[in-house]
């Protein structure tokens, strides 16, 4: 049965830093690629990131794109979002998903919320 | 990038109703079109992949249909669990966008 746990949440200063990790099992993480999305308070869902499976392969939306850095460690099944020049619109609870056969996310995590204050 | 367009972005309905919610993408996507379910406080749930293949586990009462750039869901025979926001999603680009949303609300 696949397991997805995000951690690494909290309140942060607008302009610093945070990293995000989701733990996997159940599955064989190595020969899967995940996404990152993210859903702010009372609004709709929003794609942010996704990596391939090996690494190679990046990409981002737009509004994230060179302030969020996608990564993972297929030795610890687990894959990152840093997140640098964290902004107010930020604030979100954010998912790791599975990228499934048939391009779709088949299955997520419960979420982490972070939020940017000051 | 691809932009999603959902509507209606609500409607409320009564058990035993047929629902139907639009999905429609701002360029052809051929048939790299997604559903997921949300329900408060939840994680999203894929319900049905490339437009019309119904995930396991997920009830046949919903379906969905079309090609390019019109996309629908269809809820027949609505049930109260069914209450929740539903969102399309295409997997055609490298950066996979969502609609905005349509919640479903039971009368």
């Amino acid at each position: 049965q696949v397991h997805l746990v995000e951690s690494g949440g909290g309140v942060v200063q607008p302009g610093r830093s945070l990293r995000l990790s989701c733990e996997a099992s159940g599955f064989t993480f190595s020969t899967n690629g995940m996404h990152w999305v993210r859903q702010a308070p009372g609004k709709g869902l929003e794609w942010l990131a996704v990596i391939s499976y090996d690494g190679s392969s990046q990409y981002y939306a737009d509004s994230v794109k060179g302030r969020f850095t996608i990564s993972r460690d297929n030795s610890k099944n687990t894959v990152y979002l840093q997140m640098n020049s964290l902004r107010g619109d930020d604030t979100a609870v954010y998912y790791c998903a599975k990228y499934g056969s048939g391009r779709m996310m088949d299955s997520w995590g419960q979420g982490v919320l972070v939020t940017v204050s000051s | 990038d691809i932009q999603m367009t959902q509507s209606p972005s609500s409607l409320s309905a009564s058990v035993g109703d047929r629902v139907t919610i639009t999905c429609r993408a701002s360029q052809n996507i051929n048939n790299y079109l997604n559903w997921y379910q949300q329900k408060p406080g939840k994680a999203p749930k894929v319900l049905i992949s490339v437009a019309s293949n119904l995930q396991g586990g997920v009830p046949p009462r919903f379906s969905g249909s079309g090609s390019g750039t019109d996309f629908t869901l269809t809820i027949s025979n609505l049930q109260p669990e069914d209450s929740a926001i539903y969102y399309c999603q295409q997997s055609l680009s490298s950066r996979w966008t969502f609609g905005q949303g349509t919640r479903v609300e039971i009368k």
